[in-house]
């Protein structure tokens, strides 16, 4: 069965530290996808990336990077010079395939991070 | 206005009434899909929908029943509501297996 941890319960950091977000997932699958969404204090869940299971390039995305190793099985989200915007509950989910064709995710407990001015 | 949906927002019942929350998406998604978050649990999946008159149990789906006779809706009824499904109910679709979902505002119920 699939898994997603996400050890990091809250991370505090102070504005313009970089802070990174780890993301640890298990699958036997051999074709995948990977997610990472937002949700801030008012509550919406945002997407911010997917990434496939063939595609290890890293991706930078203003201050935002991530680094998927799949030798590692992770999926690390990292924020440059954090700002009191950053501030939030940060989900990583992953999605395998059922009989069916359907990819179901999974979701970590997710990490909150707290920037303070 | 397009996107996706919740109603209510907010709602309030009594154990053992039943209530049903509504979730409404404009793009024609194939996929929908109902969360519950708690805290300590993130998002667990409770039923899902591969396109009209499909619909499949998640990881919590006892105590939930779930409908879809349109493409873009997805209501999710709790028979006779218990407090331990006091939550926050999320609603997302998506368009194609493997993509990403975008998320209704969520519904906040609570069972007294």
């Amino acid at each position: 069965a699939q898994k997603v941890t996400q050890a990091q319960t809250e991370i505090s950091v102070v504005e313009k530290e970089d802070v990174t977000l780890d993301c640890v997932y298990e699958t036997r699958d051999t074709t995948y996808y990977l997610f990472w969404y937002k949700q801030p204090p008012s509550g919406e869940l945002v997407f911010l990336i997917r990434r496939n299971s063939f595609d290890e390039q890293n991706e930078i995305s203003g201050r935002y990077s991530w680094n998927f190793q799949k030798s590692t099985s992770s999926f690390n989200f990292t924020i440059t010079a954090s700002q009191v915007v950053d501030s939030a509950v940060y989900f990583c989910a992953l999605s395998v395939p059922t009989g069916g064709g359907s990819y179901i995710p999974t979701f970590g407990r997710g990490t909150s991070l707290i920037v303070h001015p | 206005d397009a996107g996706i949906t919740q109603s209510p927002r907010y709602k309030i019942t009594e154990t053992g009434r039943q209530v049903t929350l509504m979730c409404h998406q404009t793009w024609s998604h194939s996929y929908m899909f109902w969360y519950r978050q708690d805290l300590g649990h993130g998002l667990r999946l409770i039923y899902y929908s591969a396109a009209a008159d499909i619909t499949d149990k998640g990881e919590v789906p006892d105590g939930y029943v779930v409908s879809r006779s349109k493409t873009e809706n997805f209501p999710l009824t709790l028979e006779s509501a218990t407090r331990s499904q006091t939550s926050v109910y999320f609603c997302a679709s998506r368009r194609l297996a493997g993509a990403e979902q975008y998320f209704g505002p969520g519904t906040r119920l609570t069972v007294t």
